[in-house]
């Protein structure tokens, strides 16, 4: 069965430091992996996606997440936090069975300092 | 806006109630799948509808159904609640590509009293 792990609840950084908010991932293939936002009384956003071809895929809003086959992680990476990506960060990924659902990990809390 | 939009925003009822949530996926989406996101179980997948039929269950309750309408407009009807179907329910759309991101609407938020 395909899942994600994330293995932190909570990531706490100063802003303008670098963040990173990981995921693992269990497939079998290839995986289709997602990373999704989620600001307060809102609905999932989407940040980026991997699919295939390059490592480091770019996503939105200075969003990055490296795809990592050996380690099979999927990290969320920004080179300098700003006080509004303070969210909850879901990684996700599809399912290859007889559904193309997304299975979604447990969420990582990313709060922003200033 | 991600070009989903969910009704009600909210809503409050009584266990034993029945409700219905609403749906309109983004225009040329065929795609419509079901989510119910809670405290402790996370955000589940719950049914997917592709162009009016039904394309896959995931872990939705017999109490629970749901259509897509020519329209593509999609509504999930809730029975004879309970309190633990209090819960944020989502709706995504996407057109028919696995390559392709879900994009979801801004959800319904039912409390079960």
């Amino acid at each position: 069965a395909q899942s994600v792990a994330q293995p932190e609840d909570q990531v706490n950084v100063a802003e303008g430091n670098p963040l990173t908010v990981k995921c693992t991932y269990s497939v079998s293939g290839n995986p289709y992996l997602f990373w999704y936002v989620q600001y307060p009384n809102r609905g999932l956003q989407f940040l980026l996606k991997y699919i295939t071809g390059d490592n480091l895929v770019k996503g939105s809003y200075g969003f990055e997440a490296e795809f990592n086959k050996s380690q099979t992680s999927f990290h969320l990476k920004k080179p300098s936090a700003l006080v509004s990506d303070s969210a909850l960060y879901f990684c996700a990924v599809r399912d290859m069975g007889n559904t193309d659902k997304l299975i979604f990990g447990t969420g990582t809390r990313l709060q922003v300092f200033p | 806006d991600s070009g989903v939009t969910q009704t009600p925003k909210h809503l409050i009822t009584a266990t034993g109630q029945r409700v219905t949530l609403r749906c309109s996926p983004r225009s040329g989406d065929l795609s419509v799948y079901w989510y119910q996101q809670s405290l402790d179980q996370g955000l589940q997948f719950l049914i997917q509808y592709y162009n009016g039929e039904e394309r896959a269950k995931g872990n939705i309750l017999e109490r629970f159904s749901a259509q897509q309408f020519p329209d593509l407009h999609s509504e999930l009807n809730l029975s004879s609640l309970e309190l633990g179907d209090s819960a944020l329910y989502f709706c995504a759309s996407s057109v028919e590509d696995i390559y392709n991101e879900q994009f979801f609407g801004p959800g319904t938020r039912l409390t079960v009293l």
